[in-house]
């Protein structure tokens, strides 16, 4: 079965300093790997998604996220964050044998301090 | 506008009466999806479709139900609902193609419903 862990609830860091948040999961294979955001009251929005080619991927408003299948891993980065990214943040993957579910990490809330 | 829209954005009922929440996409998208969100359950599926006429379960789907007529919308029926059944609702869309699983979703704002 597949899962997503991200073992932080609650992440704080400075406005300007890097911030990550972390992800790991478990499918039977290779997986298809995605992170949303989620403001107060919104629905999810998609920041970005492996599927194949260079582990380094950059997605929206200067996210990236690096794959790691050694450690099956997918953490997302910032190099320098702003006080608006603080928001939920969801990780999630998808089997490519699986069908079309996606699972759903428990979500990180990001607290950036001015 | 185009996205995807969900009514009502609140709700609050009673015990056993049935509800029914809007999805509405103007993208054409194939799948759609319903999702529920819970403080420390995440987001669980509830129902999926791959296309209309066709709908298939998710995590959770006792005590709904779901039919899909036409391409842009995907209605949820809580048939009796019950206090368990509040919670948040997300419908979604993908544009993928069958047996592709690359496509990212795209969520609706949510429906609060509350039973009381």
């Amino acid at each position: 079965a597949q899962s997503v862990a991200q073992p932080e609830d609650q992440v704080n860091v400075a406005e300007g300093n890097p911030l990550t948040v972390k992800c790991t999961y478990s499918v039977s294979g290779n997986p298809y790997l995605f992170w949303y955001v989620q403001y107060p009251n919104r629905g999810l929005q998609f920041l970005l998604k492996y599927i194949t080619g260079d582990n380094l991927v950059k997605g929206s408003y200067g996210f990236e996220a690096e794959f790691n299948k050694s450690q099956t891993s997918f953490h997302l980065k910032k190099p320098s964050a702003l006080v608006s990214d603080s928001a939920l943040y969801f990780c999630a993957v998808r089997d490519r044998g699986y069908g079309q579910n996606f699972v759903f990490g428990p979500g990180t809330r990001l607290s950036v301090l001015p | 506008d185009a996205g995807i829209t969900q009514s009502p954005r609140y709700k609050i009922t009673e015990t056993g009466r049935q509800v029914t929440l809007m999805c509405h996409q103007t993208w054409s998208h194939s799948y759609m999806f319903w999702y529920r969100q819970d403080l420390g359950h995440g987001l669980r599926l509830i129902y999926y479709s791959a296309a209309a006429d066709i709908t298939d379960k998710g995590e959770v789907p006792d005590g709904y139900v779901v039919s899909r007529s036409k391409t842009e919308n995907f209605p949820l029926t809580l048939e009796s609902a019950t206090r368990s059944q509040t919670s948040v609702y997300f419908c979604a869309s993908s544009a993928q193609r069958q047996g592709d699983g690359t496509g990212e979703l795209f969520f609706g704002e949510g429906s609060r419903l509350t039973v009381l």
